[in-house]
């Protein structure tokens, strides 16, 4: 079993439309998530920062994280064509860079 | 801003030829990183460093050698390159302070070796 298990998709959505996007993991020791939107032939940028279980919401966007299912989850509202792009979830314990990532999930905003 | 920089977005390189990809970050973190993205694979991580002239192996280290001289400069090697060594290179940096176990990405490296 991979520590990270992430549906690679692709995803498509009507513009406006809510995305909902999740990943599992195996390891228990994982402390911070983080979730990052990678456009085509571009480098990862970072998106989402939560430390522990919980939400955290920034502009359209939540990240969730259940640690007691061992899952966490993406969604972005109102969406937009903007939005159109490969989102990767990552992973670390505490104390250590090294991050697990998910195999990313392609997202497709149509107009 | 964090910036990290990679010193080529294209490559074409011929097989068994020595390869070098650059990168450099501004922000003085300590850890930097090398992977390389792949259709279906994801990222995989080839080499870390987490200090100037030290390096540890990542996932898929073999073909592929570092070096890092300085603390902003973190340097991939390809000693022959191969076609199986095709893909998308990322770099990526990171402070050492615990709770900021977050990674910056360069824009990316793509090598094509024929």
């Amino acid at each position: 079993q991979k520590e990270v298990e992430q549906d690679p998709g692709p995803l498509s959505v009507p513009e406006g439309a809510i995305v909902s996007l999740n990943c599992t993991y195996s390891n228990s020791a994982f402390q911070y998530f983080m979730w990052y939107r990678q456009y085509s032939r571009k480098g990862p940028e970072l998106l989402m920062y939560t430390y522990s279980s919980g939400n955290k919401e920034d502009g359209r966007f939540t990240a969730q994280v259940d640690k007691s299912s061992k899952y966490i989850s993406l969604f972005i509202r109102d969406s937009q064509p903007s939005d159109s792009a490969t989102y990767l979830c990552a992973m670390s314990p505490y104390g250590n860079n090294r991050l697990a990532f998910g195999k990313g999930n392609q997202v497709v905003v149509i107009p | 801003d964090v910036k990290v920089t990679q010193s080529s977005r294209y490559l074409v390189k011929r097989t068994g030829e020595k390869v070098f990809l650059e990168c450099v970050q501004d922000m003085d973190h300590e850890n930097m990183f090398w992977y390389r993205q792949d259709p279906g694979l994801g990222l995989r991580l080839i080499y870390f460093s987490y200090d100037v002239k030290m390096k540890e192996k990542g996932d898929i280290p073999e073909g592929y050698s570092v070096s890092r001289e300085k603390k902003e400069r973190f340097s991939l090697i390809l000693e022959s390159a191969s076609t199986n060594q095709t893909s998308m290179y990322l770099c990526a940096s990171s402070p050492e302070v615990r709770g900021q176990e977050t990674q910056y990405f360069g824009p990316g490296t793509r090598l094509l070796v024929l």
